[in-house]
Parts: structure tokens; sequence; C-alpha cells
């Protein structure tokens, strides 16, 4: 298996712009989860997917950040407008229910920067 | 609230045994995990534990005491390649989702 893949892996944009970032899970996986990674804030799960159904986005930080999983094998998160502190790295993770460690698969993340 | 504390920074000398501690305070506890992340790299699963006591996977274990609501991660014979953070990670009731901590930053001297 190829494991989670995101894309694109760097994304530098103005201000204002929107972004749209991506994620494959692993085949299979039934939960989808949406983190960023900042020096400042550390990991924050910003929503998480079951069965392509958003299940929790308290973590979505406002209304300019949208999560969508139109099926099983692809998610986007999309930004806008985006803003200079947005700026992170985006990971995406995947899990099979029942699992016997619930381990988390984790994509290589996409760095974003904001200017 | 929801939360796991762990050191920011722990430094240790190569071949050495290291320790990295995570207490947590909520509720719902299923498990706790242990990630480790290289610099400009995603995180990686280490390990879980379900149960108290404690799991080992080659030169890396991990422990759990839910009484004390406490865990840790060993590892033994340290190689410059395992600098690195580490996060412990809670599972919370049974919707697989992970709390997290804030990650032990691990310095390795030669």
């Amino acid at each position: 298996d190829a494991g989670v893949i995101q894309s694109p892996r760097h994304e530098v944009t103005e201000m204002g712009q929107e972004v749209t970032l991506r994620c494959k899970p692993i085949s299979g996986h039934d939960y989808l989860f949406w983190y960023r990674q900042t020096m400042m804030r550390g990991l924050e799960l910003l929503i998480y997917f079951n069965n392509n159904v958003p299940i929790d986005d308290s973590g979505m930080p406002e209304d300019r950040f949208s999560a969508k999983m139109p099926n099983a094998s692809f998610s986007t998160l999309k930004i806008q407008p985006s803003e200079p502190r947005d700026s992170a790295v985006y990971f995406c993770a995947s899990t099979e229910a029942g699992g016997p460690s619930n381990e988390q698969f984790f994509g290589p993340g996409t760095r974003l920067t904001v200017l | 609230g929801q939360s796991l504390e762990q050191p920011s920074e722990v430094t240790a000398v190569e071949g050495a045994i290291v320790q990295i501690n995570c207490t947590y305070q909520t509720s719902g506890f299923y498990g706790l995990s242990w990630y480790q992340q290289h610099d400009g790299g995603a995180p990686t699963f280490l390990s879980y534990n379900a149960l108290d006591g404690l799991e080992e996977t080659g030169r890396f274990s991990s422990f759990l005491s839910r009484s004390d609501s406490y865990g840790y991660l060993l590892l033994q014979e340290l190689q410059m390649k395992d600098s690195a953070s580490y996060f412990c990670a809670g599972t919370m009731d049974s919707n697989y989702q992970l709390i997290w901590g804030a990650g032990t930053k691990l310095i390795i001297k030669p």
C-alpha cells in the first residue's frame, strides 16, 4: 500500500487566496483526520470523518476553513480566504476501526506558507 | 478538561537509556499511544498500551498505570537516529480520536 497520500507537499500563496489541500487515505480505513501543526500550538486536530461523515469539527478554527470527504478515497481541506496565521504543516491521517492499536497513519504533510 | 503533560525536552547520551514521562487528566480514557516525529517528517506510531503494564518492541518499551494516570516511553541503547520529538496521545472513549501531548524533543549527544 502506498500509505496516506497528500498533495501538494508545499504550497506558497498570498493572503486572501483560496487554498485546497488534498488527501487520499489508506484503502479500507474508515476514519480520516485532518491536523495542523505549528511550533506555537503543536499538533491540533481540526476535523475527523468516519465513513465519509464529519464527526467532530470543533477544532476548525474559523468559518474560513472547510473540509469535505465526497468518497472513501478522497478528502479536501479548504481555506478561503487564507491568512498568514494559517501558515503551518497540515497532516492527514487515517485509521481502521477495530484495529488492535488504534494506530493512525499519517501522510507526509502539506507545508503551507501564506505571505 | 482532557490534557496530557510531558516534558518539553530531554537530553541523553548515545548508548544510554532515557525515559519520557506522560501524565494525563481525562475521563473516558481507553489507552495511551506514543508517536515519533523527526524534524520535517510526519508522526509515526511507536506503541499502544490499552492495559496496565509494560509493552516491549525492540529497543523501545512503553508503560501504563491507569491508577496513577501515568505512562512512559523507555528508549534503550540510544542511537543518534533516535533524535526526534516524541508524543504521547490518549485514546478517549471509543471514537478513535486522539488527544495529543505537546511533545518531548529528545536530544542525543555523542
